[in-house]
């Protein structure tokens, strides 16, 4: 079975651009979430969807949203890009809410 | 205030030298504890869930174990192949928010 997958895997931007990251869920899985990985750090929460409604939000400024669609896949968008903003972003897709979430590879963005 | 202190931050062992790493945590009320292997620029690798005091898990050399307050991943006759970063999680309390660890950064040499 096919895994996590996330498109496109690099992405470089500059500053004030708008950036669409998108993710496809394991068959099945009904929650995605989205993840902001800076160099030596863990995964930092930024969304969480389960049957196409937010059910939870970190703490990332109004430029950051997200939507999950009918057959479960997401996109993170993020608006007015910072130089702070360049780091590894991960969907991960469970089947429900607080079960084992499994991630993608990443999309590596660099915001110049 | 909810916290995931992994320990130590970095560990080299020689092949075949056992060794464990430290997940400590501090939420209320744990519902599961998650343990992930993560490769440079590639996204985490699930290992375990853990969700009570006293579950313990094993694959191949890789043991997870978890107490009402830590959590530790034991690691028996390490191979290079397990070179990796080592990160732990809990959802924060009343909350879906997963919480990450910085992580260990485990060098196997051979």
């Amino acid at each position: 079975d096919a895994g996590v997958t996330q498109s496109p895997t690099h992405l470089i931007k500059t500053r004030g651009q708008h950036v669409t990251l998108r993710c496809s869920p394991i068959s099945g899985h009904k929650s995605v979430s989205w993840y902001q990985q800076v160099l030596g750090q863990g995964p930092q929460f930024i969304f969480q969807y389960y049957e196409k409604e937010e059910r939870g939000r970190g703490n990332f400024p109004d430029r950051f949203s997200a939507r999950q669609f009918p057959n479960y896949s997401s996109e993170l968008n993020v608006n007015a890009l910072l130089l702070g903003d360049s780091a590894l972003y991960l969907c991960a897709s469970s089947w429900r809410v607080l079960e084992t979430q499994y991630f993608g590879p990443g999309t590596r963005l660099l915001v110049l | 205030e909810d916290q995931v202190t992994q320990s130590p931050e970095a560990l080299r062992l020689q092949e075949g030298e056992s060794s464990s790493l430290n997940c400590s945590y501090t939420v209320s009320g744990l519902r599961g504890l998650f343990w992930y292997r993560q490769d440079p620029g590639k996204g985490p690798e699930f290992l375990f869930t853990l969700y009570s005091a006293g579950e313990e898990k094993e694959k191949e050399r890789l043991k997870a174990t978890l107490t009402k307050k830590e959590s530790f991943l034991h690691i028996t006759a390490p191979k290079p192949e397990d070179s990796a970063t080592y990160l732990c999680a809990v959802p924060r309390s009343a909350t879906n928010k997963l919480i990450f660890g910085t992580g260990t950064l485990l060098a196997v040499q051979p």
